[in-house]
This record gives C-alpha cells, structure tokens and sequence, in this order.
C-alpha cells in the first residue's frame, strides 16, 4: 500500500526558504496517472493547496503563493520537494504532501495523505 | 480564487442528520463534478470521505453521502455517531490555473 512520509526541516527563520521532502513508498511516483501535492494547514486553520508536479517533472502552483514556491521530483529517489522562499511567521504551518489520481476515478481527489510535518517560522 | 465558502460549525444529536454546504462559483463547484470532501479529526491529516461529488471510496460508511446543486455542493452524515466529531472540509477543480480549492472548514459537533 503506498505510503507518503514529510521530512525536513521544523524550525526556519523569517525571510530564509523552507524546504521539505516527501518520500513515496510502496509505489512508484513515475507511474503515469497521478499528481503529487503538497498543501499546508495553518494552526487553527484551513487548509490551503500550494501546489503539484506530475511525474514527467510539469508543475501547477497555487497563484497566490507561485512567486515563492517550488516543487521538484526525484525519480531516482521516489520522492518529490518543496521549497518556499522569503518565508514569514504566515507560513508556520502544518505541511502535508498527498496524491491525486488525474483520471477518473477519483480524479482531482487526494486519496492518500502523510501524516503532516509542523513547520514553525520564527528567529 | 477565493477558498469555497463553507459554514464554521454544525451540531447535531446522536442518530439525527445533519448536512454540510460547500458554495463556489460557475468557474469551481458549479462547473465541474470534482467535488471532494475530506474528515479531518484533530492532530491527524484529512480523510477522504467523498469523491466526485457522491462517490464513496472503499471502507466510507454509507452514512456519508455528497450531492451537488448548482454551485453549492453538499455532505450529509446520516445516523450521526460519536466518531463524526471532526473537521470537513470539501475541495473543488476549479480549472487548469488552479486546480484545487479548498473550503473553509466546518466543525461537526455531535451533542
């Protein structure tokens, strides 16, 4: 059963980029089929989509956050990242990385989650 | 695109009913059946409950059931139970620029 893991780092300062990991197990991330999404959940608040990349390396980014973000994919090592720059105390949150299905059935539904990792902005 | 406009809590008794709304635009709910709905219990990552606008994954109870009209979609929990205490929050396409929005949440609350 695949399985998605948050790894990086907890504690960033003010204006310095974040950058987070999440490894993919129990599949293949080059499989065809699927985007992989990274979206963050403030303390006390909503959730928030801030982006995908598809297997093949082509990225969407949420418009509000797109000038700060990037995600990249690492076939070799079935993982995909994200980096936000210029992070302020407004990006303390809880990260999740999750898979879609592009296709029916299930299209655009995220179907498996991580567990989340806390990431906290502060000096 | 703004995040899709959900109301902030819901309570109901145990057994009861309760329904769930989820209002966007032509250009999110309204236009596309994408609609999802996610469970999210406190300290834990979100649950997918509903898919496409009314479908169950495997293993949701059938006490969980989506539906859609115009632009405002709908999660109704049927003999609501204990568990249901949480956090829903429902999600649409809403085109090629930005593929996912998120609503704004409502607490279940059961008495």
């Amino acid at each position: 059963q695949l399985q998605l893991q948050e790894s990086g780092s907890g504690l960033v300062k003010p204006s310095q980029t974040l950058s987070l990991t999440c490894a993919v197990s129990g599949g293949s991330i080059s499989s065809g089929g699927y985007s992989w999404s990274w979206i963050r959940q403030p303390p006390g608040k909503g959730l928030e989509w801030i982006g995908y990349i598809y297997h093949s390396g082509s990225t969407y980014y949420n418009p509000s956050l797109k000038s700060r973000v990037t995600i990249s994919v690492d076939r070799s090592k079935n993982q995909f990242s994200l980096k936000l720059s210029s992070v302020t105390a407004a990006d303390t949150a809880v990260y999740y990385c999750a898979r879609a299905p592009m296709v029916s059935p299930g299209a655009y539904a995220f179907d498996i989650w991580g567990q989340g990792t806390m990431v906290t902005v502060s000096s | 695109q703004s995040a899709l406009t959900q109301p902030a809590s819901v309570s109901g008794s145990p057994g009861q009913s309760i329904t769930i709304s989820c209002t966007g635009t032509s250009s999110d709910v309204g236009s596309y059946n994408l609609v999802s709905w996610y469970q999210q219990h406190p300290g834990k990552a979100p649950k997918l409950m509903i898919y496409e606008g009314s479908k169950r994954p495997s293993g949701v109870s059938n006490r969980f059931s989506g539906s859609k009209s115009g632009n405002t979609a709908s999660l109704t929990i049927s003999g609501l139970q204990a568990e249901d205490e949480a956090d829903y929050y429902c999600c649409s396409y809403a085109g090629s620029s930005t593929p996912h929005v998120f609503g704004t949440g409502t607490k279940v609350t059961v008495l």
